[in-house]
């Protein structure tokens, strides 16, 4: 299993401005995901954030708009820049097991609200 | 365009009775995993099926994954209060490591 700390847990913006969400992991993992999950809806992946490589987008999200870092193998960052209040959502990062099996860990989830 | 659709969206039932959920694509997986989320709580893992055809039980709860691996559904026997959550499946590709969840079922179940 891994633990999953993610800072802010939650915030309040304002229309323009840019927020960076921080991941911590327990342990060393090759990948983390980064989903967004909007008000009793289901989770969207963003990107993959891969260490040492640049992150690989989804359809519908740009790095201009979300940018990732990675610096190593237990962290990881996403900026959500210029918001609006469409950005209101939960922001969660994941990672995969060690063993590979396919199962994810979940954070706690970070949820902006922007005004 | 949700690849994974799942139905139904929202399920409100006494406690004690049956109900089934289902996850519908017409992609094909190399595996389908089923989630399970609370309010405040990221989601967590219930089961994962691989082979088409198998059938997983996890206490009153019994999946299984169809024969062509592009549905699964989730069976939940006498549901009780604790049961209430999202539930959410995911779809894992052979030639890709990202996970794609479906649209969700959001369970109540009434004492």
């Amino acid at each position: 299993s891994a633990v999953i700390s993610q800072k802010p847990s939650r915030d309040i913006c304002q229309r323009g401005t840019s927020l960076t969400i921080q991941c911590q992991v327990d342990s060393q993992v090759t990948m983390m995901f980064w989903y967004r999950q909007q008000p009793g809806q289901s989770l969207t992946l963003i990107a993959t954030a891969n260490q040492g490589s640049e992150a690989t987008y989804e359809s519908g999200f740009v790095i201009d708009k979300f940018p990732i870092s990675r610096p190593n193998l237990t962290f990881s960052t996403l900026t959500v820049s210029n918001m609006s209040p469409e950005d209101s959502s939960i922001y969660l990062c994941s990672v995969r097991d060690r063993a590979n099996t396919g199962e994810l860990f979940f954070g706690e989830g970070s949820r902006l609200t922007v005004l | 365009t949700q690849l994974l659709e799942q139905s139904p969206q929202f399920l409100s039932i006494q406690e004690g009775e049956n109900l089934t959920v289902y996850c519908n694509s017409s992609s094909v997986f190399s595996s389908l995993q089923w989630y399970r989320q609370e309010p405040g709580e990221g989601p967590v893992l219930l089961v994962t099926v691989v082979t088409g055809g198998e059938v997983k039980k996890l206490k009153r709860l019994t999946f299984q994954f169809g024969d062509a691996r592009k549905d699964s559904s989730l069976h939940i026997t006498a549901a009780q209060p604790g049961d209430t959550g999202l539930y959410l499946c995911a779809g894992l590709y052979s030639s890709a490591s990202k996970i794609i969840f479906g649209s969700g079922t959001r369970l109540s179940i009434r004492p």
